[in-house]
C-alpha cells in the first residue's frame, strides 16, 4: 500500500459525459501528479500540482483539467468524453516534487467510456 | 519527440536466475533515471533511482547501470523470483525542464518460469 488513495476505482460513462477523478496523496506529500495509462500511449504525464500551485502540465487536453485543494487532495476533471478516453488514471505524489522524484503511485481509476 | 523506450516488450527468465531489463532513452539532457514495477491491477511501484552522475546504483537484490555514452539504462534483478513477475517501466526526467513529471517507457513484462 503506497498511502495514496483514488476513488472511484472503476468508472463507466458514456461519450460527452463528465467526470471527476479523486485522489488523496499520503500525508505529508506536497506534491501531485496524475498520469494517463493506456494500452497506445502507455503512461503519460498529464499534470503536476504543488502545495495548491499547479506546477507543470504534461499531455493534458484541453478537455481535462485538475486542482489541488488545501487539504492537498486533488481531483481531475475529464469532460466531453471520447471513446479514446478511456485510460487507467493513476495520481502520484512525493514529498516536494524536487530530487528525489520517488513518486508514489495510488491503484488507480480505470474509465471506460462507451 | 524524444522519448523512452524499451528494447524488449516481453522477457522470460527460469526461477533463481538473474534478469536484465533494458532501456534506451534519447533526451541526453535527462540527469535523473527511475525503474518503476507494476504488477497487474496495481499503481507502478518505486524499485530504485540513479542520478546521471552515477554508472551504477545497487539496492536489495537490484542494480541499475548507466551508461551516458550510448543513453543505456538496465535494471538487473538477483536471483528471479515468482513475485518478481510484473511489468517494469524505466523513467527519466530532467530536473532542469521546469515540469516534474516523469518520462516513462512502454514497459517489459518479465515472466518467471518455475
Amino acid at each position: 500500500d503506497s498511502g495514496v488513495t483514488q476513488t472511484p476505482k472503476h468508472l463507466i460513462t458514456a461519450t460527452g459525459q463528465r467526470v471527476t477523478l479523486r485522489c488523496s496523496p499520503r500525508s505529508g506529500d506536497l506534491s501531485v501528479y496524475w498520469y494517463q495509462q493506456s494500452l497506445d500511449q502507455g503512461l503519460q504525464f498529464l499534470i503536476q500540482y504543488y502545495n495548491g500551485e499547479e506546477r507543470a502540465k504534461g499531455n493534458i487536453l484541453e478537455r481535462f483539467s485538475a486542482q489541488q485543494f488545501p487539504d492537498l487532495h486533488s481531483e481531475l476533471n475529464l469532460s466531453s468524453l471520447e471513446l479514446g478516453d478511456s485510460a487507467l488514471y493513476f495520481c502520484a505524489s512525493s514529498v516536494s516534487g524536487r530530487p528525489p522524484y520517488e513518486q508514489y503511485f495510488g491503484p488507480g481509476t480505470r474509465l471506460t467510456v462507451t | 519527440g524524444e522519448s523512452v523506450g524499451l528494447h524488449l516488450p516481453t522477457l522470460s527468465v527460469q526461477e533463481g536466475d538473474n534478469s536484465i531489463i533494458n532501456c534506451a532513452y534519447s533526451n541526453s539532457a535527462s540527469d535523473y533515471f527511475i525503474w518503476y514495477k507494476q504488477e497487474s491491477g496495481k499503481g507502478p511501484q518505486f524499485i530504485i533511482d540513479i542520478r546521471s552522475n552515477m554508472d551504477k546504483r545497487q539496492g536489495q537484490r537490484v542494480t541499475v547501470l548507466l551508461n551516458k555514452t550510448v543513453k543505456h539504462l538496465s535494471l538487473q534483478i538477483a536471483a528471479t523470483q515468482p513475485g518478481d513477475s510484473a511489468v517494469y517501466f524505466c523513467a527519466e526526467i530532467y530536473s532542469g525542464g521546469g515540469a516534474d513529471g516523469l518520462t516513462f517507457g512502454k514497459g517489459t513484462h518479465l515472466i518467471i518460469q518455475p
